[in-house]
């Protein structure tokens, strides 16, 4: 049974980095199927996709795509020795508090969700 | 103001069939597959359907998805009172590189 479990810091100051990361179990993160995504929810409001790491079957290398709101401010890399794969967001504001998820991403949709964790940006 | 659009609330009565749209354009549900999630209050989204139409095992017949042009819609017969959740349509935007959600829409059992 796959799962995914997210970890990091629940406060973090304004301007400061958020770093979290997603624990797989039962799921090889080197796998070219699957497409391990991040995405939050402030409270009250709607998902956003952050962005996905993956592995191209064709060429066996490390690709990534980004939401481009946040392009700029944001990182998303593996460790397959962990079994890992992490998020940073640079310079954050209040607008970054949120839950944030990690999930599995396939062509069959974000199958496996992680339970979430609370990060609240303050001083 | 998210991408894909879908009314913010529904509602129905037990037994009902109650339909949730969510519209997008010709860069994401035009050309590409959507999708919808399920979320129950304090819990993580679950996928309900996937390649427009497709339900995951376990998922009730009662739930269904279909597309048309740059449209989508899920439908839920046979109305439960566990159904009360939130709804989300998603689909991967070639003009973005990337999934764009909806909106989100909260349903409601009466």
């Amino acid at each position: 049974q796959v799962q995914l479990q997210e970890s990091g810091p629940g406060l973090v100051k304004p301007s400061q980095t958020l770093s979290l990361t997603c624990t797989v179990s039962g799921a090889s993160i080197r796998s070219g199927r699957y497409f391990w995504t991040w995405i939050r929810q402030p409270a009250g409001k709607g998902l956003e996709w952050i962005g996905r790491i993956y592995t191209s079957e064709n060429t066996n290398s490390e690709n990534t795509n980004y939401n481009p709101s946040l392009k700029n401010r944001v990182t998303i890399s593996e460790d397959t020795s962990k079994s890992q794969f992490s998020l940073k967001l640079t310079s954050v504001t209040a607008a970054d508090t949120a839950v944030y998820y990690c999930a599995r991403g396939t062509w069959d949709g974000m199958d496996v969700w992680g339970q979430g964790t609370t990060v609240t940006v303050s001083s | 103001q998210s991408v894909l659009t879908q009314p913010p609330s529904a509602s129905g009565t037990p037994g009902q069939r109650v339909t949730i749209s969510c519209s997008g354009s010709s860069s994401n549900i035009g050309v590409n597959y959507v999708y919808w999630y399920q979320q129950l209050p304090e819990t993580a989204p679950k996928r309900l359907i996937y390649q427009n139409n497709q339900r995951p095992s376990g998922v009730p017949d009662r739930f269904s998805g279909s597309k048309s042009g740059t449209s989508a819609s899920l439908a839920i017969s046979g109305l439960r009172s566990e159904d009360e959740a939130d709804y989300y349509c998603a689909a991967w935007d070639d003009s973005l590189s990337g999934v764009v959600f909806g909106g989100g829409t909260k349903l409601t059992v009466l």
